[in-house]
């Protein structure tokens, strides 16, 4: 399996301009989520989906961050305008709904590095 | 409000030493805790999952403790090697939802 895969695996932009992050999961994973890492605040969940559709979105920091998950392998996280402050690492996870041995666990991608200038 | 805390000064140990980084949480009571490791440049990988009717589990050189008590979980690697140097992140989650709620990591350089 290829795993979870995110691009650009970096980005470097200026402040203003529109930012498209990309997650493929894994396959079969039911629930994908959206997660944001900086030195000051570590990681923070920011939307997660459950079968394409979002659950909670409460991690959304302004209206400039939208997410979508048009169909089961392919979600976007969208900054609209970007600012220097959205600076971080951008991360994506999947995981299968509960199973045998059900650990939650989650998989996570290898990220995507937003500079915003 | 929840709050999970790591250690956020790095560790630094000898190799065959045991490291033992702490994960505390307070005003709640998770159901369960999981560890990962991130290595620089790459995302968290998942380690192990205890419950809190777990006191203790282990995998391989790897013991985790979740002591319901102190609000803590102890995170152990035995014969410890460079290899084992990354950052270790600790979370937590509850059964109503599927929200994991991460700890800001520990560190850990393992000197040969």
């Amino acid at each position: 399996d290829a795993g979870v895969i995110q691009s650009p695996r970096h980005e470097v932009t200026e402040m203003g301009q529109e930012v498209t992050l990309r997650c493929k999961p894994i396959s079969g994973h039911d629930y994908l989520f959206w997660y944001r890492q900086t030195m000051m605040r570590g990681l923070e969940l920011l939307i997660y989906f459950n079968n394409n559709v979002p659950i909670d979105d409460s991690g959304m920091p302004e209206d400039r961050f939208s997410a979508k998950m048009p169909n089961a392998s392919f979600s976007t996280l969208k900054i609209q305008p970007s600012e220097p402050r959205d600076s971080a690492v951008y991360f994506c996870a999947s995981r299968p709904s509960s199973g045998r041995g059900y650990t939650g666990e989650l998989f996570f991608g290898e990220g995507s590095r937003l500079t915003v200038l | 409000s929840q709050k999970i805390e790591q250690n956020s000064e790095a560790l630094n140990i000898q190799e065959g030493k045991t490291a033992t980084l702490t994960c505390n949480y307070t005003n709640y009571s998770p159901a369960y805790l999981q560890w990962y490791r991130q290595d620089p440049g790459r995302g968290p990988v998942f380690l192990l999952l205890i419950r809190e009717n777990e006191k203790e589990k282990r995998k391989e050189r790897l013991k985790v403790t979740f002591d319901t008590t102190l609000k803590q979980s102890l995170f152990h690697i035995t014969a410890s090697q460079p290899a084992d140097s990354a950052t270790y992140l600790c979370a937590s989650g509850n059964n109503a939802g599927n929200m994991l709620t991460f700890g800001g990591g520990t560190r850990l350089m393992v000197k040969p």
